[in-house]
């Protein structure tokens, strides 16, 4: 069982290339969530989806898409990368049965935009 | 609107010292979920504890226990005789029922030095 899964752990890019972060998980949960973490501003929740093919936008959307094709899967897009978005990323999910809302992370993924 | 406050950015303590990290929060709902996690070195996020908004029993856990006080929107956490393994940064979190748990606040942290 491993839990909540994010790769790639590092990754450095170019202005202007873009990429794709993947979040997977095996818990069977409903709920996934992009956040980034940037020094001193805690988490910010980028975008989040309830269900297999629903997103919807967090509080710091700009510049970034998302996917969610399968249950297990939740990909975060930069289409166009900006040194603005370099900070750690962080996936997470949480189911909805028993209406805990306790989030489980992945490991991060560390991204610098040169 | 919902707010979560961390007023302490940094703490410093000895070993065996007794920390206590403050949570003050801000929600219009009274059906409301609250949240640690810590944060150690090597960047993971680990859940500790939840409560929710009827129940302001306090919560013992080891060395770890929570001051649940809804008169005063608060949630603090207290480390007991703390070590160096405590060393973390550690986040209060509120999420709202009425949002099914998606629009989680995080505050902005306190990060906890332990000195041997």
């Amino acid at each position: 069982n491993a839990g909540v899964t994010q790769t790639p752990k590092f990754r450095v890019l170019k202005t202007g290339q873009s990429m794709t972060l993947l979040c997977a998980q095996d818990m069977n949960h409903e709920y996934m969530y992009w956040y980034r973490q940037d020094p001193g501003m805690g988490l910010r929740l980028i975008h989040y989806s309830v269900g297999e093919g629903t997103t919807a936008k967090g509080e710091v959307p700009d510049g970034y898409n998302v996917s969610r094709l399968k249950k297990q899967n939740f990909l975060l897009g930069l289409e166009s990368a900006a040194p603005s978005q370099t900070s750690v990323y962080f996936c997470a999910s949480s189911s909805i049965r028993g209406g805990t809302y306790e989030q489980y992370f992945g490991p991060g993924t560390r991204l610098t935009v040169t | 609107a919902q707010k979560v406050t961390q007023a302490q950015t940094e703490i410093s303590v000895v070993e065996k010292e007794d920390v206590t990290l403050d949570c003050v929060y801000e929600t219009r709902d009274t059906t409301y979920y609250l949240f640690w996690y810590k944060q150690p070195p090597s960047g993971e996020l680990v859940f500790l504890i939840r409560r929710n908004s009827f129940d302001e029993q306090n919560e013992i856990s080891g060395r770890y226990s929570w001051n649940f006080q809804k008169s005063t929107s608060s949630f603090n956490f207290t480390i007991t005789a703390s070590q160096v393994v405590d060393s973390a940064v550690y986040f209060c979190a509120l999420s709202e029922a009425w949002t099914g748990g998606f629009k989680t606040i995080f505050g902005a942290g306190t990060r906890l030095f332990v000195k041997a």
